[in-house]
């Protein structure tokens, strides 16, 4: 069984349409992230979430958006998208508390 | 802010040569350090997690130390092999929700 889970694992998408990646865990664990990967391959944190507290990286434009409908899923939702967006998502999660982080096989983002 | 840096950026060793990957960060208010391993177009896999009380952590041909107070970790792998080749990246935990990425150590390892 896949600890973390994205999809989709490929997208491509036309500038200025909204879409979302989807994360799923089934590690019981209580905090989820967002990370983008750029093309230099360093990970900067978008988002870290917990069912207490969202913490967002002020640099993060508010196209972006964090949704979780329960413990196990934080979905990303982005509106309006553009050509810099272009990069690889990660989803990780762990337990609060400094836990070991897994992270999903990532999402990655082309836009047109 | 935490800020992370992994020394050297790349690294090319013949294969069986011992190694050691540097990361560095400015706060030492740390709970954990978390070592992970990227192949090219993969996601992140963990290898080994050391806890703020702790000073080394192994596993196999990995060794992780960590020095929090001079704001210090090393990852020392012993008799490497063409099957480590990877990205190889060091992230601070701090406080309760907070994981802060180096920026990467590319190691080739030549047959």
């Amino acid at each position: 069984d896949t600890a973390v889970s994205q999809t989709p694992k490929y997208l491509v998408t036309q500038m200025g349409n909204d879409k979302s990646i989807k994360c799923e865990q089934n590690l019981g664990h209580d905090t989820m992230y967002w990370y983008k990967q750029d093309s230099k391959k360093f990970l900067k944190i978008m988002f870290s979430y917990n069912n207490k507290e969202l913490i967002i990286n002020e640099t993060v434009p508010n196209r972006f958006s964090p949704k979780s409908p329960d413990k196990a899923h934080l979905n990303l939702h982005i509106n309006s998208l553009e050509l810099g967006d272009s990069a690889v998502y990660f989803c990780a999660s762990r337990r609060t508390g400094g836990t070991e982080a897994f992270f999903g096989q990532g999402t990655r983002l082309t836009v047109v | 802010k935490q800020e992370v840096t992994q020394i050297p950026a790349a690294l090319s060793v013949p294969e069986g040569e011992n190694l050691v990957l540097n990361c560095s960060f400015t706060d030492s208010a740390i709970y954990n350090l978390q070592w992970f391993r990227q192949d090219p177009g993969k996601g992140l896999t963990s290898l080994l997690l050391i806890q703020s009380s702790q000073r080394e952590q192994t596993s196999g041909r990995l060794n992780a130390s960590l020095d929090k107070s001079s704001g210090r970790s090393t990852l020392y792998i012993a008799a490497s092999q063409p099957g480590d080749s990877a990205t190889y990246l060091c992230a601070v935990g701090t406080g309760a929700n907070n994981l802060f990425f180096g920026t990467g150590t590319r190691l080739t390892v030549i047959p």
